[in-house]
């Protein structure tokens, strides 16, 4: 089936301990991105990946990192994690920037 | 990089009337989509109509661009409590694939 996969579904945790995100796809695509979304702010971008190797900033990239070392697997770091990034974080991905964008289940973070 | 604007913000109807929806974007697109989202989940992708296109079905869904106003609408016909969803369109082109906040969709049986 094809499908974005993301681990975890639910986090919390505290302020400064560095976690990670996972994101999968198995549709070969080479478009990848991660979103935030928060109440009365809509979604917005963090990072995104045309290819492997190649990252480049969103809207809102401040506190992140991500990597990009394989077509399939695009992770969201949080090297020190703080309240401010508590939110609901979607992973996507398409064949390329343009097109139908297929999204992950997302990952409900709480930063305590 | 907004590109992407939903208006309303907010819709409420009632079950069986036709709900419409439109975006606004900034810059030349490639193509405009349109997404659903049910509340805490992942976005699902409804509709895309490329640049050249003026209007496109799937099902209860009407989706028309307008590339001289910039706009686009999403209608959905004869409505169901199951569409009380958000919806969010993207107009990728000249920047990245963004979205906008999206308009709230609730029906009323």
């Amino acid at each position: 089936e094809a499908q974005v996969t993301q681990n975890p579904r639910y986090l919390i945790t505290v302020t400064g301990k560095k976690l990670t995100v996972t994101c999968s796809q198995n549709m070969n695509h080479e478009y990848m991105s991660w979103y935030r979304q928060d109440p009365g702010l809509g979604l917005r971008q963090i990072y995104y990946s045309m290819n492997v190797e190649v990252t480049d900033k969103g809207d809102v990239p401040e506190g992140y990192k991500v990597s990009r070392k394989e077509k399939r697997n695009f992770p969201l770091i949080l090297e020190s994690p703080s309240p401010n990034q508590t939110s609901l974080y979607f992973c996507a991905s398409s064949y390329q920037d343009t097109d139908t964008q297929y999204f992950g289940p997302g990952t409900r973070l709480t930063v305590l | 990089s907004q590109q992407g604007e939903e208006d309303p913000q907010a819709l409420s109807i009632q079950e069986g009337e036709n709900a419409t929806m439109n975006c606004s974007y900034k810059t030349s697109i490639n193509n405009l989509q349109w997404y659903r989202q049910n509340s805490g989940r992942g976005l699902v992708h409804l509709i895309l109509i490329r640049s050249n296109e003026r209007e496109k079905h799937s099902g209860r869904l009407r989706v028309t661009l307008d590339t001289s106003k910039k706009s686009s609408s999403l209608l959905i016909t004869a409505s169901r409590a199951a569409d009380t969803a958000s919806y969010f369109c993207a107009a990728p082109g000249d920047t990245p694939l963004v979205f906008g906040k999206g308009t709230r969709l609730s029906v009323i049986a």
